[in-house]
C-alpha cells in the first residue's frame, strides 16, 4: 500500500522557470492538501482540493496553481518560480465524513525545491 | 478563526528523562486536536489524537497527551525518551466544522545520550 507519493524528492530551479510537483494518492481519499514547510514557520497550507473538480485556496497560494481531474492526482504548479518558494512541500489527503470528519491527515514524503 | 501555539521550539532532554512538548490552542467552537512526529527527512505521521470522550489520550511510541480545555492547552509527554524519539513534533488543531488543519510551529527533540 503505497499512500501518498510524491515526485521528484528534490529539484533545482531558476528563477522564473516552471515545474509541476505530483502527488498521487491510492486510498480513495477526497480530501487533499499541498503544504510548504520553512524552518520554524510549521507547515502553511498552499491550496486544498475536497474532490475531484474541486480546489481551494488555503494560507499561501499567490505563485501556485492546482488541479484535481481526477481522486487520486492533485499536482502543484509554480509558474514562475521565485527564491520565496524555496521551500519542503508536502501532499497529504484525507478521508473526511462531512461534519464528523477527523481531519486526519496522511503525507507524502516531501519535495525539496531550491530556487536559484 | 482557529490557531495554535507550541511554546518551545526547541527541547534538548536526555535519554531515558521524561519529557514534555507544550501546546496551546484557541478556538471559538469545540475542536479535534493532534500531535504529528516528523523524523529525519521524512513526512509527517499521526502520534495521537483527542476527538472526544477521555481527556488523556494514549498514542504510538509510549506518548501520550492531555487534553485542558478551561487552559487550552493539549501538551504531549513521555516518561521516558530514547535516542530514537529525536524528531520534530508538531502540534495541530482543527475545529468542529472546519475544513482545514492548522498545525504549529514544531518542536524539535534532541536526544542526548
Amino acid at each position: 500500500n503505497a499512500g501518498v507519493t510524491q515526485t521528484p524528492k528534490f529539484r533545482i530551479l531558476k528563477i522564473g522557470q516552471s515545474m509541476t510537483l505530483q502527488c498521487t494518492q491510492d486510498m480513495n481519499h477526497n480530501y487533499m492538501y499541498w503544504y510548504r514547510q520553512d524552518p520554524g514557520m510549521g507547515l502553511k497550507l498552499i491550496y486544498y482540493s475536497v474532490g475531484a473538480g474541486i480546489t481551494d485556496k488555503g494560507e499561501v497560494p499567490n505563485g501556485y496553481n492546482v488541479s484535481r481531474s481526477t481522486t487520486e492526482d492533485f499536482p502543484l504548479r509554480l509558474e514562475l518560480a521565485a527564491p520565496s518558494q524555496t521551500s519542503v512541500y508536502f501532499c497529504a489527503s484525507s478521508q473526511e465524513q462531512g461534519a464528523l470528519g477527523t481531519g486526519e491527515l496522511f503525507f507524502g514524503e516531501g519535495s525539496r525545491l531550491t530556487v536559484l | 478563526a482557529q490557531s495554535v501555539t507550541q511554546l518551545d521550539s526547541q527541547v534538548p532532554v536526555f535519554e531515558e528523562a521524561p519529557v514534555e512538548l507544550r501546546c496551546n490552542y484557541s478556538s471559538s467552537v469545540s475542536v479535534y486536536l493532534f500531535w504529528y512526529v516528523q523524523y529525519p527527512n521524512q513526512g509527517l505521521q499521526l502520534l495521537l489524537k483527542y476527538l472526544s470522550g477521555s481527556t488523556l489520550v494514549k498514542g504510538i511510541n509510549g506518548f501520550e497527551a492531555e487534553f485542558n480545555k478551561s487552559q487550552t492547552s493539549f501538551h504531549l509527554r513521555k516518561p521516558s525518551v530514547h535516542i530514537s524519539d529525536t524528531a520534530e513534533y508538531f502540534c495541530a488543531v482543527r475545529s468542529r466544522g472546519a475544513q482545514k488543519l492548522v498545525f504549529g510551529q514544531g518542536t524539535r527533540l534532541t536526544i542526548n545520550p
